[in-house]
C-alpha cells in the first residue's frame, strides 16, 4: 500500500494568515493530486503536478511537487474564510497490467479560516 | 449540468439487508470508480472499470459488487450489509485524454450510507 501522510490534520486560523499544508511519502509517484473537499460533497480537482520541482499557482495557492516526486506542500496566503474545507493529496501510481494508475489519497487536512 | 450523480444521497438501512447506489456520469469518461470515505475522511478506492471492465478490484468483501452496464453507468450492489459499512460511498470518473500523468478525477456528491 502506498502511504501518503498529510500534516498537519486539522489547522484553524484567522483570515489574513498564510499556512502550508504537507504531504508526504517513501514512494514515489507518477503524479500527484490536490482536491478540495467542501462537506455533504464530494472532492474538487485544484492542481496535478507532474514533474519533480515542479511549482504552480492558482490565486492565492501554490503547490509544489518534490524533486524526488515522493512530497508535496500547499501555500496558502491570506487565507480566507472561503478556503475552509478538507485538502486531500493523491499520489498517482502506475497499476501492473493496465495502463491505468490509481490514485492514493492522504488523510486529509481540516482547514478552518475564521473571520 | 450534472457531471457525476449518484443516487441516493442518503441510504438508511439495517443489518443484513441488500442495497444499490447507482452512479451516472454524463462527461463522456471512458473510466469509473467506487471510493469509500470512512468516518476519518480516509478516502480509499474499492473499484475501477474502463469501458465496463473491471480494472481495480482492491481488498473488498465480495458483498460488494459493481455493475456497468454502459460507460455512462457504474451502479454499486452491497449484499448482507454490516455495521462496518457505514460510511460515505463516492462514484468518480476520469478521462486520461492528457495523458496519464493527469488521470483528473470528477467526484459525485456522495452516498452516505448508515446501517443501524
Amino acid at each position: 500500500t502506498q502511504l501518503l501522510e498529510q500534516s498537519p490534520q486539522f489547522l484553524s486560523i484567522q483570515e489574513g494568515e498564510n499556512l502550508t499544508v504537507y504531504c508526504n511519502s517513501s514512494s514515489v509517484f507518477s503524479s500527484l493530486q490536490w482536491y478540495r473537499q467542501e462537506p455533504g460533497e464530494g472532492p474538487v480537482l485544484l492542481v496535478t503536478v507532474v514533474t519533480g520541482g515542479e511549482v504552480k499557482k492558482l490565486k492565492r495557492l501554490t503547490f509544489q511537487f518534490g524533486d524526488a516526486r515522493k512530497d508535496s506542500s500547499l501555500h496558502i496566503t491570506a487565507a480566507q474564510p472561503g478556503d475552509t474545507g478538507l485538502y486531500l493529496c493523491a499520489g498517482l501510481t502506475a497499476d501492473r497490467g493496465s495502463t491505468l494508475g490509481r490514485l492514493y489519497f492522504g488523510r486529509g487536512t481540516q482547514l478552518t479560516v475564521w473571520p | 449540468d450534472t457531471a457525476v450523480s449518484q443516487t441516493p444521497k442518503y441510504l438508511v438501512t439495517q443489518m443484513g439487508n441488500d442495497k444499490s447506489i447507482k452512479c451516472e456520469q454524463n462527461l463522456g469518461h471512458d473510466t469509473m470508480y467506487w471510493y469509500k470515505q470512512d468516518s476519518k475522511k480516509f478516502l480509499k478506492i474499492m473499484f475501477s472499470y474502463n469501458n465496463k471492465e473491471l480494472i481495480i478490484n482492491e481488498t473488498v468483501p465480495n458483498r460488494f459488487s459493481p455493475k456497468s452496464p454502459d460507460k455512462a453507468h457504474l451502479n454499486l450492489h452491497i449484499n448482507s450489509l454490516e455495521l462496518g459499512d457505514s460510511a460515505v460511498y463516492f462514484c468518480a470518473s476520469s478521462q486520461e485524454h492528457r495523458g496519464f500523468y493527469y488521470n483528473e478525477q470528477f467526484f459525485g456528491p456522495g452516498t452516505r450510507l448508515t446501517v443501524l
